[in-house]
């Protein structure tokens, strides 16, 4: 089975620019959650779509915006970018998350430098 | 809230070395634990994970045991091996499910020939 994939691999920007990275799932997972990994802040949740709807979303500025579609396949996207915004984003995948018993799968991530 | 504490890193061990990695978390109820491990320029690959208390999750030759007295998921493995070399994540996943993994902040492991 595929693992989950993730869309570019590396990605390079401007400040004030937008970019939209993209996941695509473990077939038969209707769960996309995102992370953003820095140096500084380790791992932070930015959102989790289930069945095309948002979930979860966790403590980042409106400039981060993400959707899902019905093929489960999911996007984030980021407005007005700024030097911090420079990470790697990871997409994780799972079955579902109403259970905690439920494990993540995790996409190789995206790496975006804005300049 | 949920937390993960591990321990500060850089490891640096030697070949063949007994490694541990201690992790600590504070939740309610009975969340599940996981391990994964995060190898230069790659995203997170599960390692091994534990759902109830006294549970071993083992993998590769890593093994860890979910002790709900002292709220620890230490990871250990007896023989390191230079192939072993990334940055070790602990994560739970709370009992209540629907919320994201809670993470530590890494632990990074160097294993020399």
């Amino acid at each position: 089975k595929a693992g989950v994939t993730q869309t570019p691999r590396y990605l390079i920007k401007t400040r004030g620019q937008q970019v939209t990275l993209s996941c695509s799932p473990i077939s038969g997972h209707r769960s996309v959650s995102w992370y953003q990994q820095t140096p500084g802040q380790g791992l932070q949740f930015l959102f989790e779509y289930f069945s095309e709807t948002q979930r979860n979303k966790g403590n980042f500025p409106g400039r981060f915006s993400g959707r899902q579609f019905s093929n489960s396949r999911s996007e984030m996207n980021v407005s007005t970018l700024e030097l911090g915004d420079s990470a790697l984003y990871l997409c994780a995948s799972s079955l579902r998350l109403a259970e905690s018993t439920d494990t993540q799968y995790f996409g190789p991530g995206t790496r975006l430098t804005v300049l | 809230g949920n937390s993960v504490t591990q321990m500060e890193g850089p490891v640096t061990l030697s070949e063949e070395a007994f490694l541990t990695i201690n992790c600590t978390y504070t939740a309610t109820g009975y969340p599940s634990l996981f391990w994964y491990v995060q190898y230069p320029g790659e995203g997170l690959q599960l390692l091994l994970k534990a759902t109830k208390a006294d549970d071993k999750g083992s993998n590769k030759g890593f093994e860890a045991t979910y002790r709900k007295e002292t709220t620890s998921f230490h990871l250990e493995k007896g023989s390191v091996q230079v192939s072993d070399s990334a940055v070790y994540f602990c994560a739970l996943s709370s009992s209540s499910g629907n919320t994201p993994l809670v993470f530590g902040k890494g632990t990074r492991l160097s294993v020399i020939a």
